[in-house]
């Protein structure tokens, strides 16, 4: 069974990077079965999609976000990164990470989800 | 910002069937298979329905999705009280990697 696990802070300044981490366990994050993705949810707001890694590097950014983004893989650690730089308080939100499905492109497994606040 | 369009509420009493739509394009609906997610209050959605219309294991039949043209939707049937939830589209297309867009979201009240 497949799991995942955000980590990182929970306030971050305004200006500043945001970073945070997924922990994959029960599957490899070298597999070539999923894809390796950030989705975030404004307090009381929908689902939007962040960006995405493939295990070969492959990056995919929404492109409201792709001048702050950058997405990266640690296969030393079986986890993969999230880092947006010159947040706002429009950042402010929960972020999940999740892991869509090669051959369905559903997201069967998600992190618990990490509320980041972006306040001075 | 969605490009999936939903009703932001539906609701009905139990026993009840309750459809929820998603309006999309033929940049994501026609071209994608869509996805159906629940989400509880305070906790990451889980997912209901992939590829249109294929229950997740272990979501009861009560679930049923269907897809023609632009639009989708998600039915309901013999309404719970622990179907109140949200409840998301959404439709991803992969070339060199993913890229996914969710729906508006609905909110179901079990009255």
């Amino acid at each position: 069974q497949l799991q995942l696990q955000e980590s990182g802070p929970g306030l971050v300044k305004p200006s500043e990077t945001l970073s945070l981490t997924c922990a994959v366990s029960g599957a490899s994050i070298s597999s070539s079965s999923y894809y390796w993705g950030w989705i975030r949810q404004p307090p009381g707001k929908g689902l939007e999609w962040i960006g995405s890694i493939y295990y070969t590097g492959s990056t995919y950014y929404n492109p409201s976000l792709k001048s702050r983004l950058t997405i990266s893989v640690d296969t030393s650690k079986n986890q993969f990164s999230l880092k947006l730089s010159s947040v706002t308080a429009a950042d402010t939100a929960v972020y999940y990470c999740a892991s869509p499905y090669i051959s369905s492109l559903s997201i069967d497994y998600w992190g618990q989800g990490t509320l980041v606040t972006v306040s001075s | 910002q969605s490009v999936l369009t939903q009703p932001p509420s539906a609701s009905g009493t139990p026993g009840q069937r309750v459809t929820i739509s998603c309006s999309g394009s033929n940049s994501n609906i026609v071209s994608n298979s869509v996805n159906w997610y629940q989400q509880l209050p305070g906790t990451a959605p889980k997912l209901l329905i992939y590829r249109d219309n294929q229950r997740s294991s272990g979501v009861p039949d009560r679930f049923s999705a269907s897809k023609s043209g632009t639009s989708a939707s998600l039915a309901i049937s013999g309404l719970l009280s622990e179907d109140e939830a949200d409840y998301y589209c959404a439709s991803c297309n992969d070339g060199l990697n993913v890229f996914c867009v969710f729906g508006t979201g609905t909110k179901v009240t079990v009255l």
